[in-house]
């Protein structure tokens, strides 16, 4: 399973909009990209999942370059609530989809 | 919208009694995991099932065991509870074993004396 890497910590203000990088070299042909958010004593939260180029849902978009050894989760117009924990993950079908959880960023914003 | 429940927010137990943390799913998913999150851990798989009797061992299964009777219903076991096991223990359900996102349950926070 590929492991990714992203910064520990951002800040940001309101209205901001907020970019996250993840970093996964390793990825594997048959690997999505998958990002969640984690508020403080709650379990993680889905916000999207892309294979390559660029995915918008309600929420937030994700970017996929063509070698998709990065991705950037982009949050438009960040407020006080989204402060929390943003996971990038890699999951692999040939191992179950299942997904290796790091460290995360955690992305304070401020007023 | 999907609802994975956990049947303690909050449990404090003692060393070497038996704990039992339940999980109930409402969307007929197929596939459940139970996850331990540790402050500079991150999530860590402790067991999935796949469907009904199924289970599967994650990354740390050691003290643990799990039982899948109903699709809606999986539940961890600690057969001897241990200090280290403090934790964080979070419930995920997944539609099916083709899809990447997985709806978390709140989490039981358990203390281990």
């Amino acid at each position: 399973l590929a492991k990714t890497t992203q910064p520990i910590s951002m800040d940001s203000y309101e209205g901001q909009e907020v970019n996250i990088t993840c970093s996964h070299n390793n990825i594997a042909t048959n690997d999505y990209i998958t990002w969640y958010q984690q508020f403080p004593s709650q379990g993680p939260r889905f916000i999207i999942q892309g294979y390559k180029t660029k995915v918008t849902n309600e929420v937030a978009s994700l970017f996929i370059p063509a070698d998709r050894k990065s991705s950037t989760l982009s949050l438009p117009r960040v407020s006080l609530s989204d402060t929390a924990v943003y996971y990038c993950l890699v999951g692999d079908k040939d191992s179950n989809y299942q997904l290796i959880w790091g460290a995360g960023t955690k992305l304070i914003i401020k007023p | 919208d999907v609802k994975v429940t956990q049947s303690s927010r909050y449990l404090v137990k003692r060393t070497g009694e038996k704990v039992f943390l339940e999980c109930v799913q409402d969307m007929d998913h197929e596939n459940m995991f139970w996850y331990r999150q540790d402050p500079g851990l991150g999530l860590r798989l402790i067991y999935f099932s796949y469907d009904v009797k199924m289970k599967e061992k994650g990354d740390i299964p050691e003290g643990y065991s799990v039982s899948r009777e109903k699709k809606e219903r999986f539940s961890l076991i600690l057969e001897s509870a241990s200090t280290n096991q403090t934790s964080m223990y979070l419930c995920a359900s997944r539609p099916a074993i083709e899809r990447y996102e997985q709806y978390f349950g709140p989490g039981t926070r358990l203390t281990v004396t």
